[in-house]
C-alpha cells in the first residue's frame, strides 16, 4: 500500500535560512501532493499543491518540488522567521476522494 | 478554523461509554471526512462521505459509525469506546465538482478524546 515518509525528527533552523523539508512516497506517483501546516492544537491548514507534470511550484516564500522519478516533493520556506515554527504535513492522493497524510516535520525557527 | 465546527472539544470517556462527535460545515462543499491524528501516525481516514446521502469506510472504519444527516452535517459516533481510541479527531470537508477533485480539504480544529 501506499506510505508517506517524512522525517520526524524535528528541524531546527536559524531566521533568515531556507527550510527544506522531504516528503518520500512508495508505490505508484499520485495525480497531485498537497502540502499543509499545522500549529498546536489547530487543524491542518492547506498550504499548496503540487500536480504530476508540475516540476516546481510557488507562492511568496515557499516554494514546492515534486520529482516522480525519485518519489519526492521536497518543501521550501525561505527567508524563514520564528513564525514559520509548526508541523507540516504532506499529502497525496489515493483514489478519486482521499488523501493519505504523512506523520509531518516539526520546523523550529530560532531568532 | 472558519467553515468547519467540531463539538465538543474535549471529551473523557471511560471504556464502554459512547457519544457521539459533530461535525458541521458552512461552506456547502459536498465531500466531509473522519481523520484520527496519533503521535507518529499522521492522519488516518476513519469514514468519508462524498456527497449527502453516502458515505464509505476509509483506512481505520472499525469500532467507528456515521451519519451524514444532511449536507452540512457529518457524525461520528463511537459506541463502545476503547482505550485504542484515545485520540484527536479531525472532520475535514472538500469542495467536489468537475476537475476539482484536487481541491484541498478544510479541517476543523479538532476534539481531544481520552479514553480510560
Amino acid at each position: 500500500s501506499q506510505k508517506i515518509e517524512q522525517n520526524s525528527e524535528a528541524l531546527n533552523i536559524q531566521e533568515g535560512k531556507t527550510a527544506t523539508l522531504t516528503c518520500n512516497y512508495t508505490n505508484y506517483s499520485p495525480a497531485y501532493l498537497q502540502w499543509y501546516r499545522q500549529d498546536p492544537g489547530r487543524g491542518p491548514v492547506f498550504l499548496l499543491l503540487i500536480r504530476e507534470n508540475e516540476k516546481e511550484k510557488r507562492k511568496e516564500r515557499l516554494k514546492v518540488t515534486f520529482d516522480t522519478t525519485l518519489k519526492q516533493s521536497l518543501f521550501h520556506i525561505t527567508a524563514s522567521q520564528p513564525a514559520d515554527s509548526a508541523t507540516y504535513l504532506c499529502a497525496l492522493a489515493r483514489g478519486y476522494n482521499k488523501l493519505i497524510f504523512g506523520a509531518g516535520t516539526r520546523l523550529a525557527v530560532h531568532p | 478554523n472558519a467553515g468547519v465546527t467540531q463539538t465538543p472539544k474535549f471529551q473523557v470517556l471511560k471504556t464502554g461509554q459512547s457519544m457521539t462527535l459533530q461535525c458541521a460545515q458552512d461552506m456547502n462543499h459536498n465531500s466531509m471526512y473522519w481523520y484520527r491524528q496519533d503521535p507518529g501516525m499522521g492522519l488516518r481516514l476513519i469514514y468519508y462521505s462524498a456527497s449527502e446521502g453516502t458515505t464509505d469506510k476509509g483506512e481505520v472504519p472499525n469500532g467507528y459509525n456515521v451519519s451524514r444527516l444532511n449536507k452540512r452535517e457529518f457524525s461520528l459516533r463511537l459506541e463502545s469506546a476503547a482505550p485504542s481510541q484515545t485520540s484527536v479527531y479531525f472532520c475535514a470537508i472538500r469542495d467536489r465538482g468537475g476537475l476539482l477533485y484536487n481541491s484541498p480539504l478544510h479541517f476543523g480544529n479538532g476534539t481531544r478524546l481520552t479514553v480510560t
